[in-house]
């Protein structure tokens, strides 16, 4: 069966340091991958997705960016964080493109 | 802007009792999903609604879709403690995973 790991799950970082979030699947090859974003109280804001390694989109302007080193790697990174980066960051796959979407336990950022 | 919105925001009800939750989108849609998210987690995903069908089941869930009043309500008969979550109803007009967009949530609390 298909698995989804995200590490950490939670996070607390100065403002200005760097940020790395990974993400991995198993169990599945060539999936589409995502991260999003979740303010507390609100909904997801898809930040990147992915439909093969390399192939990165960007879906919203960011102090962030992604990369896919591999099949099944996915990690979000800052050169610098600024406060607005705090939130809660879910990982995501899926068969293609079609979805249904599968979601990772997510890590809580706070950056102070 | 969102597309999907949840209503009500919050909704508490008794153990037992059934709970109804509502979506409301703006523009045409492929498929609309209802996810579920544990305070603090990933999101799982319960059920898929495609724009050509009306009503779908999975267990105690019964899902309506009314394309014509761009509306769509999530039902869960027999509620448990165990069904405390937050909603979310996701939808595309394109059928693609990326395209995805999420609503607020509804907020529901089972009480035992």
């Amino acid at each position: 069966s298909q698995t989804i790991h995200q590490w950490p799950a939670t996070l607390v970082q100065p403002v200005g340091s760097p940020l790395s979030l990974e993400c991995t699947v198993e169990g599945t090859s060539n999936p589409n991958l995502y991260w999003y974003r979740q303010a507390a109280g609100r909904g997801l804001q898809l930040l990147f997705y992915s439909v093969g390694i390399g192939q990165i989109s960007s879906e919203v302007p960011q102090n962030l960016s992604a990369s896919r080193p591999q099949d099944r790697q996915f990690i979000l990174s800052s050169k610098k964080l600024l406060l607005s980066d705090s939130g809660f960051y879910l990982c995501a796959w899926s068969v293609g493109s079609w979805g249904p979407l599968h979601f990772g336990n997510g890590t809580r950022l706070t950056v102070t | 802007s969102q597309q999907g919105e949840e209503d009500p925001q919050a909704l508490s009800i008794q153990e037992g009792e059934n709970a109804t939750m509502n979506c409301s989108y703006k523009t045409s849609i492929n498929n609309l999903q209802w996810y579920r998210q544990n305070s603090g987690r990933g999101l799982v995903h319960l059920i898929l609604i495609r724009s050509n069908e009306r009503e779908k089941h999975s267990g105690r869930l019964r899902v309506t879709l009314d394309t014509s009043k761009k509306s769509s309500s999530l039902l869960i008969t027999a509620s448990r403690a165990a069904d405390t979550a937050s909603y979310f109803c996701a939808t595309d007009a394109s059928g693609s995973a990326r395209q995805l967009t999420f609503g607020s949530g509804t907020q529901l609390t089972v009480l035992p």
